[in-house]
Order: structure tokens, then sequence, then C-alpha cells
């Protein structure tokens, strides 16, 4: 079946810092490929997405791009800031009409100033 | 604009007692409704899913049940609640991509 699977956290940074956070999947077909974002207490909020093979998300100065050859869809920001500090979730959407969505286990990110 | 409404935000139950999470959409007709739960430290995982009124999916055995009285009205229920039901719940609405509600911090002691 459909999986997601993302690096283990916590991720912990320095300010100004360059972030990657792996992402890959298993899925059949062509699924779109999302990044949300949970900041403490909070539910999830959409960070980006892309819905085709070589799609480049990007919102907030941090992007995704959908390689289908490696079934990866990585997380990267240049310059992390202490406002960034969340968990972050990676997840496929399975295609049809029920729009459900696979979550990795998500990834927490502390960055400290 | 779309939004959705998730109450309450926090609540501790005891074990044994019932347990009913509201969620409503405003702003959009015939949504996708779904409830995940996340557990301490892990991900999310999917409980249930409708993409109509009366229209129930259950992705997991449980002890939960939801149900769609209305085209935005999404209910999460238990009978009889046991420690492990306790999480984080999470519901959520979806065209092309899915919107999340505030979340429900539910202890069962």
């Amino acid at each position: 079946g459909n999986s997601v699977t993302q690096m283990e956290g916590p991720v912990t940074l320095s300010e100004e810092a360059f972030l990657t956070i792996n992402c890959t999947y298993t899925a059949t077909g062509y699924p779109s490929l999302f990044w949300y974002v949970q900041y403490p207490g909070e539910g999830l909020q959409l960070l980006l997405k892309a819905t085709k093979a070589d799609d480049k998300g990007s919102n907030k100065g941090f992007e995704a791009t959908y390689r289908k050859e490696t079934t990866s869809f990585h997380l990267e920001k240049g310059s992390v800031q202490v406002s960034d500090s969340a968990v972050y979730f990676c997840a496929l959407s399975d295609g049809g009409n029920t729009g459900k969505l696979i979550f990795g286990q998500g990834t927490t990110l502390q960055v400290k100033p | 604009s779309q939004t959705i409404h998730q109450w309450p935000a926090t609540l501790v139950q005891p074990v044994g007692s019932p347990l009913s999470l509201e969620c409503t959409v405003e702003g959009t007709s015939n949504p996708n409704l779904y409830w995940y739960r996340q557990a301490a430290g892990r991900g999310l995982q999917l409980l249930f899913y409708s993409v109509g009124i009366g229209q129930i999916s259950s992705e997991v055995p449980q002890n939960l049940s939801a149900s769609r009285p209305q085209d935005r009205q999404f209910i999460l229920s238990s009978k009889k609640l046991l420690l492990s039901d306790s999480g984080f719940y999470l519901c959520a609405w979806s065209n092309t991509e899915a919107f999340f509600g505030q979340g429900t911090r539910l202890t069962v002691v």
C-alpha cells in the first residue's frame, strides 16, 4: 500500500542554518505530495504542495521538489528562523474521490537563537 | 472563505464515559470530511472519512464511531472511552488539499 517515510527527529539547528528534512514515498500511480506544519498546540497548516513530477512547491522560504525517479519530496530552507520551530509532516494524497492523506510520522524541528 | 471549527479544544474524561467531538465547516458545500488522531510523538492516523451525508468509512477498527448528520457537520463519538483513546484529534476537510481544524486534546483518566 501507499506509505510515507520521513527522517527521524528531532532536528536541532542554529538560526540561519540550512534545513533539509528527507521524505520518501511509496505509491501506485501519481500521487500529489504535501508538506504540512504543526506549531505547538495547533492543528496542521499546509506549507506547500506539488501535484506532478518535477513540480517544485514553495512557500515562506521553504521548497520541495517532486522527484519521481527517487520517489522523494525533501523539504529545504536556506536559512531557518526560531519561528520555524514546529513539527513538519510529509504526506501524499492517494487520489480518487476520497482525498485521503497518508502522513509520515512527522519531524520535529527546533531552531535555537 | 472556508473555515473549519472544531470543539472543544481540550477535554479530560474518565474511562468508561461517553465522547462527542464536533466539527463544522463553513464556506463550502459537499466537502470530504476526515477525522485523524495524533498519538503523542507519532504521526497522524486516519480514523474516518466521509464523502457525503450519512456516508462514513472507517479506516481502522477501534472504540470510536463517526457520523455526518448534515453536509458540513462531522461528529466523532464513543459510548465508553478507553485509556488508549487519549490523543490529539483533528478534523479536516478537502477538495484539492486538506484544511485542518485546531484540534482537540483528549485525555482519558
